[in-house]
């Protein structure tokens, strides 16, 4: 089976840097993505790597190592409309297609 | 990009009956899928539902209790049937534009409640 391990809740202040990480184990894998979930709203993509190393857009960053099975999302200056809920997904190859599996999820409350 | 439309937002329900779920996408998509989270929790999928052939459940989930139907390449319906309390969730649906490849679009989400 699949399992992707989040914290579950994550505090910082406007203007900080925070990292959320993902520890992951698939049964083939086929790349990890980070999605932004607000209360109430749908999920919103963020980010994707399919290979190791760093992939940056705008404040967001997100890293991945496969050989360690383990990426994060880097947010950096942070501010209050960045609280929301972060998932990790990897796609997974189950029954002939790829398909989306989701981390546990991480609450980031952002304060002033 | 691809826009979803979700109907209805939410709903209050009656213990032992059903509700249809609608999702509707501004682009034809080969594929599907009808997530579930329950307040606070991930999403977990429940099916992957392809156009002219029937649903792929995951494990836990089975075509009695949520039938899924696809008529076309841009319309899907989950059912919710014989609901109980445990079924008070929201369910979402999602589309991935092929060429994409990376990126998932959901709808806003149906927020069940059964009582």
């Amino acid at each position: 089976g699949q399992s992707l391990e989040q914290p579950s809740e994550v505090t910082a202040v406007e203007g900080a840097i925070v990292q959320i990480n993902c520890t992951y184990q698939t049964s083939g894998f086929y790349g990890l993505s980070w999605y932004q979930q607000h209360d109430g709203g749908a999920p919103t993509f963020l980010s994707y790597n399919g290979l190791d190393g760093l992939e940056e857009t705008g404040r967001f960053s997100s890293f991945l190592s496969r050989s360690d099975s383990y990426g994060y999302l880097l947010l950096q200056e942070l501010q209050m409309k960045d609280s929301a809920s972060y998932f990790c997904a990897v796609r997974d190859r189950g029954t002939g297609f790829q398909k989306l599996v989701f981390g546990t999820g991480t609450r980031l409350l952002v304060s002033p | 990009s691809a826009v979803i439309s979700q109907k209805p937002s939410r709903d209050i329900c009656q213990r032992g009956t059903s509700l249809t779920i609608q999702c509707q996408v501004d682009s034809q998509v080969t594929m599907m899928f009808w997530y579930r989270q329950q307040p606070g929790q991930s999403l977990t999928l429940i099916a992957t539902a392809n156009q002219g052939s029937e649903a792929t459940y995951e494990s836990g989930f089975v075509i009695d209790k949520f039938p899924i139907s696809r008529p076309n390449l841009t319309f899907s319906t989950l059912t919710v049937s014989n609901m109980s309390p445990e079924d008070s969730s929201i369910y979402l649906c999602s589309v991935e534009i092929t060429g994409l490849g990376t990126e998932a679009f959901f709808g806003q989400g149906t927020r069940l409640t059964v009582v």
